[in-house]
């Protein structure tokens, strides 16, 4: 299967700051990527799929302005809260895809706003 | 879009006993219905898929069985360890967009 890699793997930022996690592709270059968040003990919501080289498709309720994301390369993609608040704490998890069905899921970061 | 519903949400079983956990899906253009085993804090681990032209699948202990006419799909584990004990998510997929379930904690007693 595929190696994806995420970094942070844990960060704490001040209410109001931005925070940029990484997610790369380590042996397959991936013109698409994913990105999810998950409350503790809830399931993972799809925030947005990203595609490299053009924006990304978020899904609903989700805020462009405040979830950026950036896939510049086929190998990374980015994700920036911004101004982020104490109920953006959350685990983001990225994940690729392969062939026509397969995901495969980044160790996720865990995002701790105080 | 589509909608994954998933039941239990917490199942406790004796080791040595089978699990069953169920779910259904809204979008009969789904296709594809892969299964999670996540750890406490750690990635979604695949562990067993189906695909929509196929009825039931299994990989030793695990199995998974799809009725596409009642889009309901379901994960059998016998002879249950406690290493299984996880939280597991169902999914349902049309293309490469996922769709999860709300997730079962699974607890396997010694």
């Amino acid at each position: 299967g595929a190696v994806v890699s995420q970094h942070p793997s844990w960060v704490i930022c001040k209410s109001g700051t931005s925070v940029k996690i990484e997610c790369r592709s380590l042996d397959f270059q991936a013109t698409t990527m994913f990105w999810y968040r998950q409350f503790p003990k809830q399931s993972l919501m799809l925030m947005a799929t990203s595609n490299e080289g053009s924006k990304a498709t978020y899904e609903q309720g989700v805020e462009k302005d405040k979830f950026l994301i950036n896939h510049a390369s086929l190998t990374l993609s980015t994700l920036t809260v911004t101004s982020a608040h104490p109920e953006d704490s959350s685990f983001y998890i990225c994940s690729e895809a392969q062939g026509s069905h397969e995901q495969y899921f980044g160790p996720g970061t865990r995002l701790t706003v105080t | 879009g589509e909608n994954v519903e998933q039941h239990p949400s917490t199942l406790s079983v004796q080791e040595g006993d089978s699990a069953v956990i169920k779910c259904t899906y809204s979008d009969s253009a789904s296709n594809y219905f892969p299964w999670y085993k996540q750890e406490l804090g750690k990635r979604p681990q695949l562990i067993i898929d189906i695909r929509s032209n196929v009825g039931e699948k299994k990989d030793q202990r695990i199995a998974v069985t799809l009725n596409k006419t009642a889009k309901h799909f379901s994960l059998h584990i016998t002879e249950t360890q406690p290493e299984d004990s996880a939280v597991y998510f169902c999914a349902a997929s049309k293309g490469n967009q996922f769709y999860f379930g709300t997730g079962t904690s699974l607890t396997v007693i010694p």
